[in-house]
């Protein structure tokens, strides 16, 4: 079992639509939490780290269930430059981040 | 502020081959790191450096070599490259700060091994 799994999706939805991705994570003992986003062909880039109490930014809110294991992205009114994958990682008490292998999304008009 | 750069961006090799992919950073970053990203396997970690003079294996580390030549530079060695060393290369620096906690990655490099 991959230590962070992530539904590869895609996910396709129209302009305007609210999307949520789901990852969940086996060690219950990871830290830190993250979200990544990669364009087609392009580097990942930080979107946003997930804290305990859930966090906020612009369209954009991040959740973070220990209990369950699983981290979630919600994405309110989408846009066509949405359109990318998402890449959920983890992070242990080390110093290496462990990649989820993303999940593609598709905005369309 | 260039960030992380990576040189070359392109790299076609034969088989048996050797090479060097080059990284810096300007952030002054303690750690720094280089996966492969493969279709389906998402990005794996080959090696990486918490701190200069240091290095540590990751998922991945077999047929490669690194040196992290000082807190700027760490350089990625396919001593004889295979076929299946043809991948997508990113090296990527961290903050490691508190809540700040960023890791950033160069462009990639784009490598074929025939």
């Amino acid at each position: 079992r991959k230590e962070v799994e992530q539904d590869p999706g895609p996910f396709n939805v129209p302009e305007g639509a609210t999307v949520a991705f789901n990852c969940t994570y086996s060690n219950s003992a990871s830290q830190s939490f993250f979200w990544y986003r990669q364009d087609c062909r392009k580097e990942p880039k930080l979107l946003m780290s997930v804290y305990s109490s859930g966090n906020e930014d612009g369209r954009f809110t991040a959740q973070l269930n220990r209990a369950s294991q699983y981290i979630s992205l919600l994405i309110r009114d989408s846009k066509l430059s949405d359109s990318a994958t998402y890449l959920c990682v983890v992070n242990r008490i080390t110093d290496k981040l462990i990649f989820g292998t993303g999940t593609r999304l598709q905005v369309f008009p | 502020n260039a960030g992380v750069t990576q040189t070359p961006k392109f790299q076609v090799l034969k088989t048996g081959q050797s090479m060097t992919l080059q990284c810096a950073q300007d952030m002054n970053h303690n750690s720094m790191y280089w996966y492969r990203q493969d279709p389906g396997m998402g990005l794996r970690l080959i090696y990486y450096s918490a701190s200069e003079g240091t290095t540590d294996k990751g998922e991945v580390p077999n047929g490669y070599n690194v040196s992290r030549l000082n807190k700027r530079e760490f350089s990625l060695r396919l001593e004889s490259a295979a076929p299946s060393q043809t991948s997508v290369y990113f090296c990527a620096s961290r903050t490691g700060l508190a809540g700040r906690d960023t890791q950033y990655f160069g462009p990639g490099t784009r490598l074929t091994v025939l």
